[in-house]
């Protein structure tokens, strides 16, 4: 079965500041794993996705995520945050081949950013 | 503009009512969802439906029911039995296959007093 630890409920940066979220998944099948951002009362944007292509992902707002299969690691990173980024984050991952339920997302975490 | 409506944003209704919340796409996605989100708790599947006339249920269906009688729509009733209905509700759709990634509609916020 797939699975997604996000690792701290509440990270907080200062402005300019690199930003780090981590996740780490467990997966049966080669996985593909997504970023998603959710702002106060509103539904999740895709942020970024692997899908086995380059290890190195860049989404947007300028954020970017490293697949590293060896640590089951898909952190989402950012050079220098900005107040707008303030917001909560999830990663997921895709369900095993022929599962209908398709992704599988981690508890999130919220990101504030302080002046 | 392609995309996914939910309405209404906000919702209130007495203990004991049941409510239906929409959710309508124009992607032409296959496959829709919804979830509820908890403070804390991230995303939770309901119920999912790949292809019209067909759904199955997520990991807390109890008290929820679905149809699925049209491609772009998903309408989702919370019923009376559900013991703690207040929550946000969010509806996704896909391409059903390879593509994996989910698309999210604005939420509907339901508040039962």
């Amino acid at each position: 079965a797939q699975s997604v630890t996000q690792l701290g409920s509440h990270v907080s940066v200062s402005e300019g500041a690199l930003v780090l979220l981590r996740c780490n998944y467990s997966s049966s099948v080669p996985p593909y794993l997504f970023w998603y951002v959710q702002y106060p009362n509103q539904g999740l944007q895709l942020l970024l996705k692997y899908t086995s292509a380059a290890t190195l992902v860049k989404g947007i707002n300028g954020f970017e995520a490293e697949f590293k299969k060896s640590e089951t690691s898909f952190h989402l990173t950012k050079p220098s945050a900005h107040m707008s980024d303030a917001a909560e984050y999830f990663c997921a991952v895709r369900n095993s081949s022929g599962s209908a339920r398709q992704l599988t997302f981690g508890s999130g975490t919220q990101l504030t950013v302080l002046p | 503009d392609g995309g996914i409506t939910q309405s209404p944003k906000y919702l209130f209704r007495k203990e004991g009512q049941n409510v239906t919340l929409s959710c309508e796409q124009n992607l032409n996605h296959d496959a829709m969802y919804w979830y509820r989100q908890d403070p804390g708790q991230g995303l939770r599947l309901i119920y999912y439906s790949q292809i019209v006339n067909d759904f199955q249920k997520g990991d807390i269906a109890e008290g929820y029911s679905v149809s699925r009688e049209k491609k772009e729509s998903f309408p989702l009733t919370v019923t009376s039995a559900q013991k703690n209905p207040t929550a946000f509700y969010l509806c996704a759709s896909s391409i059903r296959g390879t593509s994996f990634e989910q698309y999210f509609g604005p939420g509907t916020r339901l508040t039962v007093t």
